[in-house]
């Protein structure tokens, strides 16, 4: 089975500031890999699919990156309504999630 | 706009079966590939499995020998089945549509998701 690790587990951060989550495979996913945002009590939204394309209707200001085993979700000037809980989730061999970061 | 909403029982007898149905309006079911994704109270996501139109399911390996997926496609709707359950599959049930082509997959549409508590 493949293991997607996140890091970090939670972060603090204010309006305004730039941040990156990681997103680690135990093995070579290629570019199987998808940004999730989720809301308290919401279901999750895409953000970014196949490491780096930006969902239609998703701020310019969220962009991924990464190939393999590497990949970071990146926010540019932080937003209020961005404090959220992130995953990442690869479909290379079957679907995992990363076990989430929440931005405080 | 395409839109899931998942239905079924919100309290399961431990040792019985899960059923959830997930209706899909605004788009047909007959293309793409639909998949239920389930969340423990306070926990992460965890993927159950998904059906393609055609028929063709995949499965949690760690859930396999428990889960059938099927998909009703002259009601435009898929469905979940879990047997012999325990405490440890309660959760928010989430039905989502999933595209992309092969292994180039990503879900783009969710439902609201529905509780499934697992008490006596």
């Amino acid at each position: 089975d493949i293991q997607m690790t996140q890091s970090p587990s939670s972060l603090s951060a204010s309006v305004g500031d730039r941040l990156t989550i990681t997103c680690r495979a135990s093995q070579n996913i290629g570019s199987y890999l998808n940004w999730y945002q989720q809301k308290s009590g919401k279901a999750p939204k895409l953000l970014i699919y196949s490491a780096s394309s930006l969902q239609s209707g998703v701020p310019s200001r969220f962009s991924g990156s990464g190939s393999g085993t590497d990949f970071t979700l990146s926010i540019r000037s932080l937003q209020p309504e961005d404090f959220a809980t992130y995953y990442c989730q690869q479909t290379y061999s079957f679907h995992t999630f990363g076990q989430g970061t929440k931005l405080e | 706009q395409v839109q899931l909403q998942e239905s079924g029982p919100g309290l399961v007898r431990p040792s019985e079966t899960l059923s959830l149905t997930c209706t899909v309006s605004g788009g047909s079911i007959s293309t793409y590939y639909w998949n239920w994704i389930r969340q423990p109270p306070g926990k992460g996501l965890e993927w159950v499995g998904y059906i393609r139109y055609s028929g063709s399911t995949k499965y949690n390996p760690s859930l396999k020998s428990r889960v059938t997926i099927s998909v009703d496609t002259s009601k435009n709707e898929f469905s979940l089945k879990l047997t012999s359950v325990t405490a440890a599959d309660t959760a928010v049930y989430y039905c989502a549509r999933g595209n992309g082509l092969g292994a180039m997959a990503w879900d783009d549409h969710w439902g609201q998701g529905t509780l499934v508590t697992v008490a006596s």
